[in-house]
């Protein structure tokens, strides 16, 4: 089964406006972490913003907030005040606890959302 | 800041050629990953080390293999190359065993085209 779902398949909007990205997930760990990155054109992938799974209130980082709703296993990215820099793919990835190996683990991906900003 | 470094960030290989991806994670960070995006596509987990030992295994072919030295870089070797490797391969790094708030930061990617 998918552990990150991401199925709209491109967004646009206004310059200005606000827009959200939608992110599913599917864990048996009660112990997980969120991510959103920001994937430009010119390829690089950069970390946005962070949910841990026991974390009480929904994360900030400027612009990008995150809509955390721990029962329906949705973590949606909310971009404010959108800029034409903000058009991009937009991954939502996991991190699950790995507690009884105590590992590091692996980031996994969803497929992604294509952004695009208008002016 | 500092932030991990990637060579070559573009190579191209003709099939059945080896090629070597070189990785240098953020000083002091202890684990790397190795990622693979085909066009189009979702970064695929291939390989992590953590403290210079193989940590996790995803779904990285035989043909490739990776090593963390002990100045924590890292090398992705990949042989018998195919057509279908040609992708953007990023590295990764983070800081904390089993520290699920860390973030992997990640370079800005070798893009590998075989032709």
């Amino acid at each position: 089964a998918q552990k990150i779902t991401q199925t709209q398949p491109g967004m646009f909007v206004q310059e200005k406006e606000a827009v959200t990205l939608d992110c599913t997930y599917d864990t048996s760990d009660p112990s997980y972490g969120l991510f959103w990155y920001k994937q430009p054109s010119s390829g690089e992938m950069i970390f946005l913003i962070y949910q841990g799974s026991y974390d009480q209130q929904n994360a900030t980082e400027g612009r990008y907030s995150l809509n955390f709703q721990k029962a329906r296993k949705s973590a949606n990215l909310v971009i404010s005040a959108s800029q034409l820099g903000d058009s991009a793919m937009y991954f939502c990835a996991m991190r699950e606890g790995r507690r009884y190996t105590g590992a590091n683990s692996k980031l996994t991906f969803g497929k992604g959302i294509t952004l695009s900003v208008r002016p | 800041a500092a932030g991990v470094i990637q060579s070559p960030r573009h190579l191209i290989k003709e099939k059945r050629e080896t090629a070597t991806l070189k990785c240098y994670p953020i000083p002091r960070h202890d684990t790397v990953y190795w990622y693979q995006q085909g066009p189009g596509q979702d970064p695929q987990f291939l390989i992590s080390f953590y403290e210079k030992m193989q940590s996790d295994k995803g779904s990285i072919p035989d043909r490739f293999s990776a090593q963390q030295f002990s100045d924590y870089h890292s090398e992705l070797n990949m042989s018998s190359l195919e057509l279908g490797d040609s992708a953007l391969y990023f590295c990764a790094s983070s800081l904390g065993r089993g520290v699920r708030r860390s973030p992997l930061h990640f370079g800005n990617g070798t893009r590998l085209t075989v032709t």
